[in-house]
């Protein structure tokens, strides 16, 4: 049972526009959420991340949000740049003793010129 | 300051060898996370170190596998009698201490079994 959603394997954005990754949870423990960026035969990279106590953080041109009630968090990117083509992992952590992360499948996103 | 380092990068095994993964933490990181990424999927939690214990192998298969993380030296990943499906990327993470929920990744290790 995957306690991770992201539903869309992949998205495409125009260059300058807004992107918008969603990811669902099941676990109501989930006291942290990051989000990743994955470029191919490379290692995930941090990107940002917010505690379950916010419901926003901004770090440039990333932005997550958290919806505690719709298990819901989103990763805006604007605007959206052609190197930003990669793919997405939402990830989860209860806090506490446990130190991994649940990870979501990722989303690839595709900016084009 | 380098970042977490792991060999080697890509590692290919015929069916029932050993395979030996190593992991160096970025420096002033003591907490040392295996994660496998199967084609097509997100990466699953395999075990969780400290120096010279593990935290969680929760993750870990009960058989074949097995991790440690000496005093001096790198975090080894070792896989007894490899079968075709331990086919994966292996990623290790560290973080400087318990308490801080971000980990950083090194580039992985692409085993494959033949």
């Amino acid at each position: 049972d995957q306690q991770v959603k992201q539903n869309s394997p992949s998205l495409s954005v125009q260059e300058g526009r807004i992107s918008i990754l969603n990811c669902d949870y099941t676990n109501s423990m989930f006291d942290y959420f990051l989000w990743y960026k994955k470029y191919p035969a490379e290692g995930p990279t941090f990107l940002i991340s917010i505690s379950s106590i916010k419901d926003k953080n901004e770090d440039g041109r990333f932005t997550v949000f958290l919806n505690k009630s719709a298990k819901h968090l989103s990763l805006h990117i604007v605007p959206s740049q052609p190197g930003d083509s990669a793919v997405y992992f939402c990830a989860a952590s209860v806090g506490g003793s446990q130190g991994n992360l649940i990870f979501g499948k990722g989303t690839k996103l595709s900016v084009k010129p | 300051n380098a970042g977490v380092m792991q060999n080697p990068r890509h590692l290919v095994r015929r069916r029932g060898q050993e395979a030996r993964l190593r992991c160096s933490p970025m420096k002033g990181h003591s907490h040392v996370y295996w994660y496998r990424q199967l084609p097509e999927e997100g990466l699953k939690f395999m075990v969780y170190l400290q120096k010279e214990n593990i935290i969680d192998e929760s993750g870990m298969p009960k058989e074949r596998f097995s991790a440690e993380f000496p005093k001096e030296g790198p975090s080894i990943l070792r896989i007894q009698q490899v079968v075709r499906g331990d086919s994966a990327a292996y990623f290790c993470a560290s973080s400087p201490t318990r308490a801080t929920y971000e980990q950083y990744f090194g580039p992985g290790t692409r085993l494959t079994v033949t």
